[in-house]
């Protein structure tokens, strides 16, 4: 099994900053892997798939980059309806495996 | 515009089972592979089963493997997860979710669309 490690657990930043999110995998996963958006009471959204590409309908701020095993989802400018939790997901191999998670919380 | 309505979630005793159905409209639902998501309280997600297109080839997370059975009708663009031999770790929100809509490299993306989510508790 493929183990996703996020970093950090928690991301506390204010309004029009940069935020920088780390995902880790145990064994490279090519770019098969894409990024999932959760926020409080609510179903997740996908943002980024294939390591690098904004799904439909996701601004531009939302970018990520990466392949093999070093993953990272940057938003440029924070806006107040980013702040939620971000999670990694990879497609490489089954079982298809998350990662524990990022909340990006209001300084 | 695509959209997912999961449903038959409860409470159930520890031993029992249910049943989840998951109904699709906004796209042609025989076309693209479905799946299954959970989250426990408080937790992060974890995938749980995913059905093929067309195929109706079928994976499961060792933690539900032997017990939970997915399935889908196409005629009725409704995706099932029959759960038998329910436990307390099972206790979760279930999403179900579309598949398949962004595709490269041989691989295709899992969970493009979530639905909502239907709450299983298993307690006595």
């Amino acid at each position: 099994e493929i183990v996703l490690t996020q970093s950090p657990a928690t991301l506390s930043l204010s309004p029009g900053e940069r935020a920088t999110l780390s995902c880790r995998a145990s064994q490279s996963v090519s770019s098969h892997l894409d990024w999932h958006q959760q926020k409080p009471g609510q179903a997740p959204r996908l943002l980024i798939y294939s390591a690098s590409n904004r799904a439909t309908g996701i601004p531009a701020r939302f970018s990520g980059s990466g392949s093999g095993t070093d993953f990272t989802l940057t938003i440029s400018s924070l806006e107040p309806e980013d702040f939620a939790v971000y999670y990694c997901q990879q497609r490489r191999n089954w079982p298809l495996t998350f990662g524990g998670g990022t909340k990006v919380e209001i300084k | 515009e695509v959209h997912l309505l999961e449903s038959g979630g409860g409470l159930v005793q520890p031993g029992g089972s249910l049943r989840l159905s998951c109904t699709a409209s906004g796209f042609t639902f025989n076309n693209y592979a479905m799946y299954w998501g959970r989250q426990a309280p408080g937790k992060g997600l974890e995938w749980v089963s995913g059905i093929i297109d067309g195929s109706d080839t079928t994976h499961y997370a060792d933690s539900v493997k032997g017990r939970f059975t997915i399935s889908r009708d196409n005629s009725k663009s409704t995706l099932y997860l029959h759960m038998n031999s329910l436990r307390a770790e099972d206790t979760a929100v279930y999403y179900c979710a579309k598949g398949g809509e962004y595709c490269s490299g041989g691989s295709c993306s899992n969970f493009d669309y979530w639905g909502q989510g239907t709450l299983v508790t298993v307690s006595s």
